[in-house]
């Protein structure tokens, strides 16, 4: 079965430093999310891509966040100067269309857990 | 806004024994998707279950049986005979459909962590 890959599944980065996270989705796919979980807290959604823009994101997705579909497969997450409250394992999803009669759930990659030093 | 809300944060049982897990939610769309997911210690996010809004009827999956009543806003999820590879941390998740057709995000709770004890 098709799966969304996340990576690396470990960074661990200096505080202010730049970090890019990697996502492949799954390929027929047509929306991508990212959310964020920071240890021992619920799972929090990011922000979620379509169309090449942003269509929706959260307060947490600030102006340190940048989202890209660089090519025709990779969906990366860019955290342009890191802070140590940054610390947390983010997950990549994936999605065909969803409806009210043809509903398609979200799929997601194991994480990427990123630890800023 | 939508909100998912999982007032038991720990729950500790012997192997065998039945668990059950509470979710409540609050939205204001009539259509809208619930889910459980559970998260092993390795982390990774296991989709167990999806539920429409307009389908109220209770599923069973094995061990598993889901508990849908929109009358209370609730979604409870339990595991019948525990086993020790049942210990998880297990989110319930709810999707509005909105005006938008697709790619809606999803909220979860805050998460019940199961520990089953051999």
């Amino acid at each position: 079965e098709p799966e969304v890959t996340q990576t690396p599944s470990h960074q661990v980065t200096q505080m202010g430093q730049e970090v890019i996270l990697r996502c492949v989705p799954i390929s027929n796919h047509l929306y991508f999310y990212w959310y964020r979980q920071i240890l021992g807290q619920k799972v929090e959604f990011l922000v979620s891509f379509y169309n090449n823009e942003i269509s929706e994101k959260s307060e947490i997705f600030d102006d340190q966040f940048s989202v890209e579909r660089p090519d025709g497969s990779n969906f990366t997450l860019k955290i342009r100067s890191t802070k140590l409250e940054d610390s947390a394992m983010y997950f990549c999803a994936s999605s065909e269309s969803q409806g009210a009669t043809n509903f398609r759930p979200q799929h997601f990659g194991d994480g990427t857990r990123l630890s800023i030093l | 806004a939508q909100k998912v809300t999982q007032a038991q944060t720990e729950i500790s049982v012997v192997e065998k024994e039945d668990v059950t897990l509470d979710c409540v939610y609050e939205t204001r769309d009539t259509t809208y998707y619930l889910f459980w997911y559970k998260q092993p210690p390795s982390g990774e996010l296991v989709f167990l279950i999806r539920r429409n809004s307009f389908d109220e009827q209770n599923e069973i999956s094995g061990r598993y049986s889901w508990n849908f009543q929109k009358s209370t806003s609730s979604f409870n999820f339990t595991i019948t005979a525990s086993q020790v590879v049942d210990s998880a941390v297990y989110f319930c998740a709810l999707s509005e459909r909105g005006i938008k057709a697709a790619g809606n995000k999803l909220t979860f709770g805050g998460g019940t962590r199961v520990l089953v004890k051999p």
